[in-house]
């Protein structure tokens, strides 16, 4: 089951421009990973964000979470050409208490133009 | 440190046969998860071990089987494969089990069912 869905599916922009995707969820949570995968390989750990933090940053990438919206979003500023992939947010499955089986939403496709 | 690797990266297959990956973790990883990626459904869970324990499992038929060997590396098997299988194999280690432990994705083992 997809407890995390992307929006919007695709975006394309030029470099140098901000990237903005979103994420909903159905249930409560105890954190919401993103993730970006590069062309059907494996899948990179960007940033984790807390049920109890609204906001957290790590270098060019900004997540927000709202709870109560069970909603999260990922920014990233000045894009370049090698942030093309696809991202992923992901929640701790029904099993709970583990990160080791997630659910991941389908996921939003950035393609940045040079 | 060596990250995940899986074996094989690629693997052609005939409907009924059956298949077997292979994952090893990060050195001194000792909990190992799986997921099937499909351009239809996404990104699923499959497993998670621990300490040479099946944790959880996903929803998916009773094909699929997977096991933990001693030194923390994990095979998944599908048995009768069928056109659907067709996929990509994702195996995650982390240190231990907990919603504090990050995963750590491996390369991805490309299976197609012909």
């Amino acid at each position: 089951s997809q407890q995390g869905e992307e929006d919007p599916q695709a975006l394309s922009i030029q470099e140098g421009e901000n990237a903005t995707m979103n994420c909903s969820y159905k249930t409560s949570i105890n954190n919401l990973q993103w993730y970006r995968q590069n062309s059907g390989r494996g899948l990179v750990h960007l940033i984790l964000i807390r049920s109890n933090e609204r906001e957290k940053h790590s270098g060019r990438l900004r997540v927000t979470l709202d709870t109560s919206k069970k909603s999260s979003s990922l920014l990233i500023t000045a894009s370049r050409a090698a942030d093309t992939a696809s991202y992923f947010c992901a929640t701790v499955g029904d099993y709970g208490g583990s990160q080791g089986n997630l659910i991941f939403g389908k996921g939003t496709k950035l393609s940045v133009k040079p | 440190k060596a990250g995940v690797t899986q074996t094989p990266r690629y693997l052609i297959k005939t409907r009924g046969q059956q298949v077997t990956l292979s994952c090893s973790p990060i050195s001194g990883h000792r909990s190992v998860s799986w997921y099937q990626q499909t351009p239809g459904q996404g990104l699923q869970f499959l497993f998670e071990y621990f300490s040479e324990t099946q944790r959880n499992k996903g929803n998916f038929p009773g094909r699929f089987s997977g096991r933990q060997f001693s030194n923390s590396r994990s095979e998944m098997n599908v048995s009768t494969l069928e056109l659907g299988d067709s996929a990509l194999y994702l195996c995650a280690s982390s240190l231990a089990v907990g919603v504090a432990y990050e995963q750590y994705f491996g390369p991805g083992t490309r299976l197609t069912v012909t």
